[in-house]
């Protein structure tokens, strides 16, 4: 099967822009789970979807947001670009479905993104 | 409070030494899980292992060994033997079973080993 894929790779935006990254979880996954991991911060928890909903989120702010579409394949987005934001992003995809043991995330290759 | 710490910031050792990675937990839930992952310098975070708290049996999986002891919160990892390409940065992480705790791992500090040959 094939790994968890992240686009884009890299990304270069200014402050005040927005971003939108795109992960593809491995396949029969429906639970997609983003981090942010920065040097200071470590690996945070955003957010998690299953089946198109959001189940869960971490404490950031709303500038934050994310999707899942049908196919599993999940979007965050960053509006007004803060310095802080600058960071690794990484999405993680899982087996885990309601009601079964939860079961390890397989963690794609990130989007490091460089806010200027 | 649901944590992960990792005292143990960096290590270095010699190729073929031992080394032991520590990781201790906090949390009130009754079922949990717990991984380790390694995330070498290329980024990307590979998964080791997941225990679950009702099964304390130790793991061994080739140079690889796990401790987990319920009775001090602790999850420790052995590499035995290093080898150079065992560098790179290890992670601890905490999945509690529970509605509001869905698809969130909760991760350690990460300890960073570095092995010279």
């Amino acid at each position: 099967k094939a790994g968890v894929t992240q686009t884009p790779r890299y990304l270069i935006k200014t402050r005040g822009q927005q971003v939108t990254l795109s992960c593809s979880p491995i396949s029969g996954h429906r639970s997609v789970s983003w981090y942010q991991q920065t040097p200071g911060q470590g690996l945070q928890f955003l957010f998690e979807y299953f089946s198109e909903t959001q189940r869960n989120k971490g404490n950031f702010p709303g500038r934050f947001s994310g999707r899942q579409f049908s196919n599993s394949r999940s979007e965050m987005n960053v509006s007004t670009l803060e310095l802080g934001d600058s960071a690794l992003y990484l999405c993680a995809s899982t087996i885990t479905e309601p009601g079964t043991p939860i079961y390890e995330q397989y963690f794609g290759p990130g989007t490091r993104l460089t806010v200027t | 409070a649901q944590k992960v710490t990792q005292a143990q910031t960096e290590i270095s050792v010699v190729e073929k030494e031992d080394v032991t990675l520590d990781c201790v937990y906090e949390t009130r839930d009754t079922t949990y899980y717990l991984f380790w992952y390694k995330q070498p310098p290329s980024g990307e975070l590979v998964f080791l292992i997941r225990r679950n708290s009702f099964d304390e049996q130790n793991e061994i999986s080739g140079r690889y060994s796990w401790n987990f002891q319920k009775s001090t919160s602790s999850f420790n990892f052995t590499i035995t033997a290093s080898q150079v390409v065992d560098s790179a940065v290890y992670f601890c992480a905490l999945s509690p079973h529970g509605s509001g705790n869905t698809g969130k791992l909760i991760f350690g500090q990460g300890t960073t080993l570095q092995v010279k040959p």
